[in-house]
């Protein structure tokens, strides 16, 4: 069955890196995301990466796929404050004709000014 | 990139009665939509996936004569809460799968019963 698991809070200081993990359990995986959910709102995509790659770069986002360990990061390169919120690492999973995605648990990304 | 609009973001409805919840596509045809349900400061608990034209695949717990669902068309999908009660509350999200397979998400409906 499918499992994603994340870290629940990560506290860093403005300018500095953040690096967000994220485990997930089911190798059939093919697409694996990253959401950021701000207070009240909704949730924006922010990235996502192909089972079969390692590493995809996107401005200051990083996403590193290690699928031998079925482990997801996403580094935030020189945080900002702008950038705190709930971040969701997500995978797509092959159904009955249909993909399924499912959610980690979150984690909260607190910026310190 | 593509736009999911979900409608309303807000609804506060009496005990009893009906909620409706549209999630649409506006720039792209999605086969698959997905139904989510957000309780405070926990993640997302898929409730069941919609596939146009098909009865809607219900996660396990989800009780599909409350929660029904309609994927008439590629573009449009429904949730409606029916006879709502207080613990239905919640923040219902919904996705739509694009064609690679990216997951795009709605704003979100926020649903208060009283």
């Amino acid at each position: 069955g499918e499992d994603v698991e994340q870290s629940l809070f990560l506290s860093v200081r403005e300018g500095d890196s953040s690096v967000i993990n994220c485990t997930y359990t089911d190798s059939s995986s093919t697409y694996l995301y990253w959401y950021k959910q701000e207070p009240g709102a909704g949730l924006q995509l922010l990235t996502y990466i192909f089972s079969n790659m390692d590493m995809k770069q996107d401005q200051r986002l990083t996403v590193l796929l290690n699928k031998k360990d079925k482990h997801l990061s996403l580094r935030i390169a020189d945080t900002q404050t702008g950038d705190s919120a709930i971040y969701f690492c997500a995978e797509s999973i092959p159904g009955r004709g249909y993909q399924k995605v499912t959610f980690g648990t979150g984690t909260k990304l607190q910026v310190i000014p | 990139g593509a736009v999911v609009s979900q409608h309303p973001s807000r609804v506060i409805c009496k005990s009893g009665t009906s909620v409706k919840i549209e999630c649409r596509s506006l720039d792209f045809q999605a086969t698959t939509m997905f139904w989510y349900r957000q309780f405070p400061k926990q993640s997302l608990m898929l409730m069941a996936t919609s596939n146009e034209g098909s009865k809607a695949t219900y996660e396990q717990g989800v009780e599909k004569d409350k929660f029904l669902i309609n994927h008439a068309s590629l573009t449009l999908s429904t949730l409606t809460v029916t006879s709502a009660h207080p613990e239905d509350s919640s923040f219902y999200i919904c996705s739509a799968l694009g064609q690679g397979y990216e997951a795009f998400f709605g704003q979100g409906t926020r649903l208060t019963v009283v």
